[in-house]
Order: structure tokens, then C-alpha cells, then sequence
């Protein structure tokens, strides 16, 4: 079955650490997007990219960095210069940058920060 | 930048049907998502609107007028399982294709 997935589903970590958030999928699909989500909110977006190689800072980038280096796979490190890391993050992914508005999920990564 | 604004929560009883609406102001306006989220889970795409009218999917439907900055999501014959968050999003044309979510809105459907 084609799908996303992130792992791990839970992950603590101790303030000053770096951690990478995995993501991966097997849709063949062109564009992926990291999203964080807080409690009782939206979707906010941190990264996407449209094509291997190549991605874009979304509205909250800033202490968060990614790669694309394979078009399966687009993993998220959160940095310890993100002031506010504890949240729930979701990687999606969508055909191509046309087809934005259908995208995705994968099952998310809850992180907690203390 | 893009706003959306929908209600933050809506109740309704099994087998009735509820309308949650759906306002956004933006630029480049290039067409508006529905997402489905349980608690906990991972939002699931519902349907989409890039010309004014209605789409229809099963129990679900979805209007958009361009004109007005508007959209609503429709849920006939509701069953306790569609107890969930929904999320409009607007997708916009140039270049930065992204999709911006509004707040979502919180249906709890009683028996």
C-alpha cells in the first residue's frame, strides 16, 4: 500500500538538542510539505519542496531545516534555535505543485521539548 | 498574506446535516480544500473548489463563491463518526504553491 509515514510516532527530547524528524513515501509523488500543528490549531507551514533538490522556507521556517535529497524521503530537523519546538508535526505530499491542494498525511510526530 | 475564518465549534444530532462556512481573504485566490482530522489523527482530504458552485462527494459537499470569498462544507446524514476537526485551506497561483489552513472547526455530532 502507497502511503507516509514518519517515525517515530513520540519523541522527547531534552531543550539544546537538535532532532531529526523522519518522513518518507512511496506515492511517487513530486512536492512534500512539513506542517506544525498546536493544540486547538491550523496547519502551519514550515518547508516545502516542489522537486528533488530544491525546497522553500513556508511561514514559520525559522529553527527548522530540511533536505530533499532523494524524492522519497524529506526529513525535518528542528534546531535548538526554535523557541517553542513541542508540538505535533505532519509531512504531507502532493502528485506535483499543481495538485497542492490535495495533499497527503502522513501519521505525525508528537515531539515534546522540556 | 492569507486569512481564513471558520467557527471554532459546531454541534449537531445523528442524521441531521450541518453547514460549516468557511471566509478568506487573500491575493492570487486559486482554489479552497476541505480536510478532515480526528483527534490525534492525520487530516485526510475531503473535496475541493477551484470554480464557484457546488462539488458533491457522497454524504459530503462542498460550495465555493469566488465573488463573495466564500466557501462551506456540507455534511448530510451525519453519523457519530464524522465527530472530527475541519479545516478549510486556500490554495493560491504563482509560483509558492501552498496551501494555508484556517483554525478548523470542531464538529461533535451527539446521538
Amino acid at each position: 500500500d502507497g502511503g507516509i509515514t514518519q517515525s517515530p510516532k513520540y519523541l522527547f527530547r531534552k531543550e539544546g538538542q537538535n532532532v531529526t524528524l523522519s518522513c518518507e513515501q512511496n506515492l511517487n509523488h513530486d512536492a512534500m510539505y512539513w506542517y506544525r500543528q498546536d493544540p486547538g490549531q491550523g496547519l502551519r507551514l514550515i518547508y516545502y519542496s516542489q522537486i528533488v533538490n530544491d525546497f522553500q522556507k513556508g511561514d514559520i521556517a525559522e529553527g527548522y531545516s530540511v533536505s530533499r535529497e532523494k524524492k522519497e524521503s524529506f526529513p525535518l530537523t528542528v534546531t535548538s534555535a526554535q523557541k517553542n519546538p513541542t508540538a505535533f508535526y505532519l509531512c504531507a505530499s502532493s502528485r506535483d505543485r499543481e495538485l497542492v491542494y490535495e495533499q497527503y498525511f502522513g501519521p505525525g510526530t508528537r515531539l515534546t521539548v522540556t | 498574506g492569507q486569512s481564513l475564518e471558520q467557527p471554532s465549534e459546531v454541534t449537531a444530532v445523528e442524521g441531521a446535516i450541518v453547514q460549516i462556512n468557511c471566509t478568506y481573504q487573500t491575493s492570487g485566490f486559486y482554489g479552497l480544500s476541505w480536510y478532515q482530522q480526528h483527534d490525534g489523527g492525520a487530516p485526510t482530504f475531503l473535496s475541493y473548489n477551484g470554480l464557484d458552485g457546488l462539488e458533491e462527494t457522497g454524504r459530503f459537499s462542498s460550495f465555493l463563491s469566488r465573488s463573495d470569498s466564500y466557501g462551506y462544507l456540507l455534511l448530510q446524514e451525519l453519523q457519530m463518526k464524522d465527530s472530527a476537526s475541519y479545516f478549510c485551506a486556500v490554495s493560491i497561483s504563482g509560483s509558492a504553491r501552498q496551501l494555508t489552513f484556517g483554525s478548523g472547526t470542531q464538529l461533535t455530532v451527539l446521538p
